[in-house]
């Protein structure tokens, strides 16, 4: 079975523009999460979508948003690009049996902003 | 709030040698614990996880973790390291949907 992908693998941009990365869960997964990782900050979650339905959410601006699919597949978008956004995003699936269950990672996407 | 505390920023190993990698927690219910290791460059391999039962949970590459209620700790563990287990290795606990909370990690190296 297929693990976590998400594209692209690196992004290079600029302050001021947007970004929308793409995450594909592993086929039968309906959870997809969100995380950021900075040397400075570490892991942080951004939020996580099951059945389409956002259901929780980090502690970041209103710059940061995701949507999830009928497919489950999920976007990230990020406006307004700040320096900080720099970091390595991180996206995670789970089956959901149950209300907790192991989230499994994809390799993220790399974006840095100049 | 929840948290995780990885006390040990860097670690180093001689090959061969045992390992114990320390993470304490705090959660105010059952916490489900979660190690994974992450190689320079790449995603968040799952090594092994904590929901109930036995206490001493198995998991991928040699690794186990014992989780003691009493001392707040989810601590990892490997008899004998090899060169390939060098990466760094993060301690999770679970939150409300789906939200895990991160050590901050601890870097291991391993000497010849």
């Amino acid at each position: 079975k297929a693990g976590v992908t998400q594209t692209p693998r690196y992004l290079i941009k600029t302050r001021g523009q947007q970004v929308t990365l793409s995450c594909s869960p592993i086929s039968g997964h309906r959870s997809v999460s969100w995380y950021q990782q900075t040397p400075g900050q570490g892991l942080q979650f951004l939020f996580e979508y099951f059945s389409e339905t956002q259901r929780n959410k980090g502690n970041f601006p209103g710059r940061f948003s995701g949507r999830q699919f009928s497919n489950s597949r999920s976007e990230m978008n990020v406006s307004t690009l700040e320096l900080g956004d720099s970091a390595l995003y991180l996206c995670a699936s789970s089956l959901v049996l149950a209300e907790k269950d192991t989230q499994y990672f994809g390799p993220g996407t790399r974006l840095t902003v100049l | 709030a929840q948290s995780v505390t990885q006390p040990d920023i860097h670690i180093t190993v001689s090959e061969g040698a045992s390992l114990e990698l320390r993470c304490n927690y705090s959660y105010g219910a059952t916490p489900y614990l979660f190690w994974y290791v992450q190689s320079p460059g790449q995603g968040l391999q799952l090594l092994l996880k904590y929901f109930s039962g036995d206490t001493l949970v198995q998991g991928i590459k040699g690794f186990e973790a014992e989780f003691k209620r009493s001392q707040s700790s989810f601590n990892l563990r490997k008899p004998s390291v090899h060169w390939s287990d060098a990466a760094e290795y993060f301690c999770a606990v679970l939150t409300g949907f789906q939200k895990l909370v991160f050590g901050t990690g601890t870097r291991l190296l391993v000497s010849p």
